[in-house]
């Protein structure tokens, strides 16, 4: 099973600065069709996650640009450019290169 | 819009059967290029994926689970259901279901929709 790590843990943010969110895998998501399998969820207080990221580095439909994903291999990063009051809640990195597919342990984000 | 909604019985006796179902709304779990996984929550915890079943009716499961988990499709009802077997406190959880769709180019699924999630509780 591939174990994801992130970091930091926690996350104190000023509203408009940025923010940045390390994945670690235990082992490359690099598929043989030069895609990165890693996708990255925003799970809010008291809801359901969503989907920010597919990909690496793909945005999904309707996501603020303020929002991308970079990284290839094992070393993944979400950066929020200008964080703002609704961008807290807890962030999951995910890889969908092997079953079962596995989640990071979650970094969660808050305002300052 | 495509919507998922959870349900099934909050509490289940150890050694029981969870049984929930997703009833999908505003889509067809007949057609198109999907997927609908089950995924789980504990309280306070990280996610675990637990199963997904293709609208072909092909099915993958989370090992961990120990064959315990099946997902079936039941066209006619539009619905997604999810049974674990033998259940204990250590299956307690927020349950959540979520479509995966298919991108063409690159190819791949991601999971763009979930529906809200229904809390199961084991316990005597």
């Amino acid at each position: 099973e591939i174990v994801l790590t992130q970091s930091p843990v926690s996350l104190s943010v000023t509203p408009g600065e940025p923010a940045s969110i390390s994945c670690r895998s235990s082992q490359s998501l690099l598929h043989n069709n030069n895609q990165n399998y890693v996708d990255w969820f925003l799970q809010k207080p008291g809801q359901s996650p969503q989907l920010l990221i597919y990909l690496g580095s793909f945005r999904a439909s309707g996501v603020p640009d303020r929002f991308s994903g970079s990284g290839s291999g094992t070393d993944f990063t979400l950066e929020i450019s200008r964080v703002e009051a609704d961008d807290v809640g807890t962030y999951y990195c995910m890889q969908a290169l092997q079953a079962p597919e596995t989640f990071g342990p979650g970094t969660k984000v808050d305002i300052k | 819009q495509v919507q998922l909604q959870e349900s099934g019985p909050g509490l289940v006796k150890p050694s029981q059967t969870l049984s929930l179902t997703c009833t999908v709304s505003g889509g067809s779990t007949s057609y198109g290029s999907y997927f609908w996984s089950w995924i789980r929550q504990p309280a306070g915890k990280g996610l675990e994926w637990i199963g997904r079943i293709y609208t072909s009716g092909n099915t993958y499961y989370n090992p961990s689970l120990k064959r315990r988990a099946t997902v079936s499709l039941d066209q006619s009802k539009n619905q997604v259901s999810l049974k674990l077997t033998s259940a204990t406190a250590a299956d307690t959880a927020v349950y959540f279901c979520a479509r995966g769709s298919e991108n063409l180019d690159p190819y791949y699924y991601y999971m763009d929709v979930w529906g809200k999630g229904t809390t199961v509780t084991v316990s005597s």
